[in-house]
C-alpha cells in the first residue's frame, strides 16, 4: 500500500515555542490530508482537513491560530503548533487520502515541558 | 460522548478466536472500517465493508454488519500474539467517497500464550 511519513517521530519542546510537524505522502499525490490528535488510551480526534492549495477546514473547537496547517504541495502538509503549552502534549497523526483509501502516518509524539 | 462505541478491552488466548464489537449511530454511513494500532505507531487499515454488505471475509478476518442494529463486529480467527494491539472501528462521515472518519475509542486486545 501507499506510504505516509511523518517527521519528526517525537519532539520535546519548551512551553511557548512553536513546533512544526510534517506529513508526506511518499509514493502518491494527496489532494486531501487529515490531521488527528490522540490522547493516551483514547480515540483519534479529527482536528482539521487539509486541502492542497486552499485553507484547511478545522473541526469545531480546534483553534485555527494555534494549529496552523499548510498544504503547499500534493505530497506535503505541515501542522505547526504555535506557542505550545503542556496541554498540547499529545500524539499527532496525519493521514493522506488516495482515491480509494486513506493512509495513516506513524504519528508524532509531542511533549511540551 | 462517542458516536462510535466499542468495548475497551479484550483478553484472548493464543489460537482462540477474538470478536470485537462496535456500534455506530449514523445510519447513512456507507463505509465502515477496522483499523489496527500497535504501540507508538499509526493506524493500519485492516479491512472495510460497504453498507450494502452483511459480511466480508479476508483470510483470518471476518467482518459482520447488522445495519438494523447499527452493529459491526470483527472476528479474528486463530488469534496470534502479533494480533495484540488496539483495534478501532470507524465510520465514514460526509458525502464524498473517502472523507472524514469518526473513530470509536478503540478496543485493546491482549493475546496471552
Amino acid at each position: 500500500g501507499a506510504v505516509v511519513s511523518q517527521h519528526p517521530s517525537w519532539v520535546i519542546c519548551k512551553s511557548g515555542t512553536s513546533v512544526k510537524i510534517e506529513c508526506r505522502s511518499l509514493d502518491f499525490q494527496a489532494t486531501t490530508m487529515f490531521w488527528y490528535r490522540q490522547f493516551p488510551k483514547q480515540s483519534l480526534m479529527l482536528m482539521a482537513t487539509s486541502n492542497e492549495g486552499s485553507k484547511a477546514t478545522y473541526e469545531q473547537g480546534v483553534e485555527k491560530d494555534k494549529f496552523l496547517i499548510n498544504h503547499a504541495s500534493l505530497t506535503l502538509s505541515t501542522l505547526t503548533v504555535t506557542s505550545a503549552h503542556p496541554e498540547d502534549s499529545s500524539f499527532y497523526i496525519c493521514s493522506a487520502r488516495e482515491p480509494d483509501e486513506q493512509f495513516f502516518g506513524p504519528g508524532t509524539r509531542l511533549t511540551v515541558l | 460522548g462517542e458516536d462510535v462505541e466499542q468495548s475497551l478491552f479484550l483478553s484472548v488466548r493464543e489460537g482462540d478466536s477474538s470478536v470485537i464489537n462496535c456500534t455506530y449511530t449514523d445510519s447513512s454511513s456507507t463505509y465502515l472500517y477496522w483499523y489496527k494500532q500497535e504501540p507508538g505507531a499509526g493506524l493500519q487499515l485492516l479491512t472495510y465493508i460497504f453498507s450494502n454488505m452483511d459480511m466480508k471475509q479476508d483470510q483470518r478476518l471476518t467482518v459482520l454488519l447488522n445495519k438494523k442494529d447499527k452493529h459491526l463486529s470483527l472476528r479474528i480467527a486463530d488469534t496470534q500474539t502479533g494480533d495484540s494491539a488496539i483495534y478501532f472501528c470507524a465510520e465514514k462521515v460526509g458525502t464524498d467517497s473517502w472523507g472524514k472518519l469518526q473513530f470509536g475509542a478503540g478496543t485493546q486486545v491482549v493475546v496471552t500464550p
